[in-house]
């Protein structure tokens, strides 16, 4: 049984388009994240979910909404997709809010557009 | 502020040889934590270890070895004998105390064991 899960794992999309990432973890954590990794294969944090509370949103453009229908599941919806908006992204869960808790990753949705 | 650093950009080594990964941080805080993770080349991200800033202890797992020294802000990460296996991009990352949920990353230091 996959703990973080995320679908798709890829996705090819036009520019302009909306399109949504979908994160489940059956963990029972309390906070959930997303991570996005760009080409070069740097990190970094773009939101944090505390029992469906936003806690970190780290400077994201308005065109990345998550939403937590519950603190199982973390999704991300991105509007008016933009090239530069081609990544890796991460979902990731951790016991509960506060440094020092283990982040686990789903295995990532490689976004391509064109 | 806080910073990892990760210098080494790409290593190759020749299998069962031993390599070791160094991570070089930065924080101001003096409860903070200690990460590594692996990320294979099939992409996933992989948990491996860790570590409290109280706790110097070095630790043992298997063929990976991780060295831990608050004197040099250094917690560097070993393989013992790699194996083709062990290719893959290595990240070290740090948080501190409190309630940012930060994990920051280190670039990563993508290793290439050559069989």
């Amino acid at each position: 049984d996959t703990a973080v899960s995320q679908t798709p794992k890829y996705l090819v999309t036009q520019m302009g388009n909306d399109k949504s990432i979908k994160c489940e973890q059956n963990l029972g954590h309390d906070t959930m994240y997303w991570y996005k990794q760009d080409s070069k294969k740097f990190l970094k944090i773009m939101f944090s979910y505390n029992n469906k509370e936003l806690i970190i949103n780290e400077t994201v453009p308005n065109r990345f909404s998550p939403k937590s229908p519950d603190k199982a599941h973390l999704n991300l919806h991105i509007n008016s997709l933009e090239l530069g908006d081609s990544a890796v992204y991460f979902c990731a869960s951790s016991q509960e809010q506060g440094s020092g808790n283990t982040i686990y990753f789903g295995e990532g949705s490689w976004l391509t557009v064109v | 502020a806080q910073k990892v650093t990760q210098a080494q950009t790409e290593i190759s080594v020749v299998e069962k040889e031993d390599v070791t990964l160094d991570c070089v941080y930065e924080t101001r805080d003096t409860t903070y934590y200690l990460f590594w993770y692996k990320q294979p080349p099939s992409g996933e991200l992989v948990f491996l270890i860790r570590r409290n800033s109280f706790d110097e202890q070095n630790e043992i797992s298997g063929r990976y070895s991780w060295n831990f020294q608050k004197s040099t802000s250094s917690f560097n990460f070993t393989i013992t004998a790699s194996q083709v296996v062990d290719s893959a991009v290595y990240f070290c990352a740090l948080s501190e105390r409190g309630l940012d949920d930060k994990i920051i990353f280190g670039k990563g230091t993508r290793l290439h064991i050559l069989p």
